[in-house]
């Protein structure tokens, strides 16, 4: 039974540039989440999908977006990447609902 | 102020010493988490609480709701165990998690 697994596992990009990363759930999970971790901080919730809507936001401006998949994996969509979006990005599985989250291995963004 | 505050901020031991992290949070909750994440960024789900105390090998969870705190405690620790704690907790009605800054843990042989 694969966990939850995120794609690509390292990332560079410049500045300006629009990035989108992927996340596969864990089987049998509909809900994903996605944080954002930079260094040394603890992760911070960016959104969460369940049945392909976002159900609910962080704190995280409009240039961060998502969508869901009818088979539950998700993309996290940065446009007009800033320094400051330099971070570990991860994706978490869960049923709706449910208190018990999966984390994947996350990706690691890096922006010049 | 965090709403989840973890300390100590880092944490040095030797090989077989008891460990206590500890975590307090300002808001009601519906649970709390600890997390453990390895060099290279993985988290692992260690326990998930809302009363009492969990147990699990050498790992063992507890939590007051009235004080609002809980503690992640390491018996017999090993260098294996070093690593960063990361409590989080699920707000009443709400979907997400609020992590903490996380505790990092170096256990020497």
């Amino acid at each position: 039974d694969a966990g939850v697994t995120q794609s690509p596992t390292h990332l560079i990009k410049t500045r300006g540039q629009q990035v989108t990363l992927r996340c596969s759930p864990k089987s049998g999970h509909d809900t994903v989440s996605w944080y954002q971790q930079a260094l040394g901080q603890g992760p911070q919730f960016i959104f969460q999908y369940y049945e392909e809507e976002e159900r609910q936001r962080g704190n995280f401006p409009d240039r961060f977006s998502g969508h869901q998949f009818p088979n539950y994996s998700s993309e996290l969509n940065v446009n007009a990447l800033l320094l400051g979006d330099s971070a570990l990005y991860l994706c978490a599985s869960s049923f709706y609902r449910g208190y018990e989250q999966y984390f994947g291995p996350g990706t690691r963004l890096t922006v010049t | 102020k965090n709403e989840v505050e973890q300390s100590p901020q880092n944490l040095t031991a030797q090989e077989g010493e008891f460990i206590t992290i500890n975590c307090s949070y300002s808001v009601g909750i519906s649970a709390l988490h600890w997390l453990q994440q390895h060099p290279g960024g993985g988290i692992v789900s260690l326990f998930m609480l809302s009363s009492g105390k969990k147990k699990h090998g050498r790992l063992i969870a507890t939590i007051n709701i009235q004080e609002k705190h809980s503690s992640l405690h390491i018996t017999a620790s090993h260098p294996r165990d070093s690593a960063v704690y990361i409590c989080a907790v699920r707000q009443g009605g709400s979907e997400k998690l609020v992590f903490g800054k996380g505790t990092k843990l170096t256990v020497n042989p």
